[in-house]
Parts: C-alpha cells; structure tokens; sequence
C-alpha cells in the first residue's frame, strides 16, 4: 500500500490560493492520485484525480511531478465554504478496493 | 436521484445488542462500501462488494457482517456491539473502481 503524508492543518485567508501537498514516496506504477473533501458531519466528496502532470477542473487543480513521489492540490481563491478537511489517496482504480485508504487528512481552516 | 441514502442518521445502542444500517443507492453502481471513521480520524475500510452476492472484508472487518442481495442495498450489521465501535459509519458506491459518493453517514454509539 502506498502510505501518505499530509500536513495535518493549514490555515488561510479568504481570496488566497491554498496548496496542500501529499508525499507518496511508495506510489506504484499503476496508482492514482485522488483528493477527497469532507466537510463536518458529511462523507467525503471527490474533488479531482490525476496520474501525471496537471489536471485542472472547475473546482481544483493537481500537480504531479515527474517522479510522482509527491502532488500538490490547489485551491484557487478560497472562501470560507473551503473550509474542511481535505483527504489525498494514492491507489490503483482497476486493482481491489481495499487498497483505498484515508489518511488523517488536511484541515483547512479559512478565515476573513 | 437521490444518490446513497444511509438510515438511520443516529443511533444508540447498549452493550451487546444488535442493529443494521442500512445503505442505498439508486444510481445503478456496482461497487459498494461500508467505512467507519473515529473522531478526528480518516475513513477506515470495512467491507466492500464488487456487485450483487459477492462481498469481501476491508481493513477492519471484525464485529461486522454485511450482504448484499441486490444491487441497490448494502446493509452492515453489527451482532454484538462494543463501545469500540462507535463511530460515525458512511457508505459509498462507484462505477467500477472509480469516484466514490457517499452517503451522509450513521452516527452510532454504544454504551
């Protein structure tokens, strides 16, 4: 299993961009990188996935580096509504589910 | 589409008894998962099913059972509850191995 690392909180201000960065030194070949978003008292929502390089979507963008042994969630211009836990999963979506694990996660706490 | 419901929201439950939560959804998905989370924690697997009669354990499958008879239900059922196993209790489902919705959760504690 690839193990993550997660800084466990962050803080920021309304309007800034936010970066969380996942350390995956064990990812393998096949793995993707997925970030969750859980918000209290909810289950997780996915946010956005990617293998190599950068995805963008509407919400997030993820940079992934060459060696993949890292990647970085960015949040563009958060508001409040951003604050929440934020999970990043590294795993294989064509091998067996239970190599999905949930780390501890990045609470982002976004103030004015 | 009301996507993954769980019932009931929120249950106490003393020492030894039994319950089962229950879990639907309607979006046709093969894949489905039962995880419990502890306060301040990550989601922990429990059980999962790849599709409908065929079910197999997570990462912490010991005092729970689970069946799935359809497609759309996925029940988890607790035989002889622990204090250990109150938490809060999501389930999810996904088209194949991908993207995973989940539900709003089952609080549950036991005393």
């Amino acid at each position: 299993l690839a193990k993550t690392t997660q800084p466990i909180s962050m803080d920021s201000y309304e309007g800034q961009e936010v970066n969380i960065t996942c350390s995956h030194n064990n990812i393998a070949t096949n793995d993707y990188i997925t970030w969750y978003q859980q918000f209290p008292s909810q289950g997780p929502r996915f946010i956005i996935q990617g293998y190599k390089t950068k995805v963008t979507n509407e919400v997030a963008s993820l940079f992934i580096p060459a060696d993949r042994k890292s990647s970085t969630l960015s949040l563009p211009r958060v508001s409040l509504s951003d604050t929440a836990v934020y999970y990043c999963l590294v795993g294989d979506p064509t091998g067996t589910a239970s190599k999905l694990t949930f780390g501890t996660g990045t609470r982002l706490q976004v103030t004015l | 589409n009301a996507g993954v419901t769980q019932t009931p929201k929120f249950r106490i439950l003393k020492i030894g008894q039994s319950m089962t939560l229950q879990c639907t959804q309607d979006m046709n998905h093969n894949y489905m998962y039962w995880y419990r989370q502890d306060p301040g924690m990550g989601l922990k697997l429990i059980y999962y099913s790849v599709g409908a009669g065929i079910t197999d354990k997570g990462e912490v499958p010991n005092g729970y059972n689970v069946s799935r008879s359809t497609t759309e239900d996925f029940p988890l059922r607790l035989e002889l509850a622990a204090p250990s196993q109150t938490s809060v209790y999501f389930c999810a489902s996904s088209h194949g191995k991908e993207t995973q919705y989940f539900g709003p959760g089952t609080r549950l504690l036991v005393l």
